[in-house]
């Protein structure tokens, strides 16, 4: 079974500033089943980034995704007030199991 | 528009067994996907609990594969998710997700 461990817990940030999110596979993951979700309270997870770094239909080009093997980052450029929420890092390598990643917050400072 | 909904029961007993079904519309659930299940305890993280395909063919979490079973209704282009034995740690919200695409959510909460 794969692990995904999401660094940090927690990202205290200003609007405008750049996050950068890391997510440690346990053994590698195939690029192309590597995505990345965003959730906000009381919603639904919504797919930000699917295989390592295509953007999903709409998501700014703000967010952008890479990595490959066991590591993988998800970097936020310019941080908007509608983008402090919760990100999920989602591995389906071993398809069709999925894994997540236990969630960075990214918090205004 | 993909849509997907989830229905089933906010409130089941401890010992009972958890029923959902997650209707799919804008998008025919015989593509090639798996079609999924996923549960989020209240302030808690992620947890996957299984997949099934348009043929039927199932893989679930480890931790809850005594306890689950899935089906597929390719008429109604509808999965569903019956969780038996259920406990106060099985309180979540229970999405439905597959093809990138994520229903709202159903909160089911165990109680007597």
């Amino acid at each position: 079974e794969i692990v995904l461990t999401q660094s940090p817990g927690t990202l205290s940030l200003s609007p405008g500033e750049r996050a950068t999110l890391s997510c440690r596979a346990s053994q590698s993951v195939s690029s192309r089943y590597l995505a990345w979700y965003q959730q906000k309270p009381g919603q639904a997870p919504r797919l930000l980034i699917y295989g390592v770094s295509s953007r999903a239909t709409g998501i700014p080009d703000r967010f952008s995704g890479s990595g490959s093997g066991t590591d993988f980052t998800l970097t936020i450029n310019r941080l908007e007030p509608e983008d402090f929420a919760v990100y999920y890092c989602q591995q389906s390598s071993t398809s069709p199991t999925w894994t997540f990643g236990q969630g960075t917050k990214v918090e205004i400072k | 528009q993909v849509q997907l909904q989830e229905s089933g029961p906010g409130l089941v007993k401890p010992s009972e067994t958890l029923s959902l079904t997650c209707v799919v519309s804008g998008y025919s659930i015989t593509s090639d996907y798996y079609w999924g299940w996923v549960r989020q305890p209240p302030g808690k993280g992620l947890e996957w609990i299984g997949n099934i395909n348009h043929s039927g063919n199932t893989y679930y979490n480890s931790s809850l594969k005594s306890r689950v079973t899935m089906s597929v209704d390719t008429s109604r282009n509808q999965f569903s998710l019956k969780l038996t034995s259920v406990t106060a740690s099985d309180t979540a919200v229970y999405y439905c997700a597959g093809a990138g695409y994520w229903g709202r959510g159903a909160l089911v909460t165990v109680s007597s």
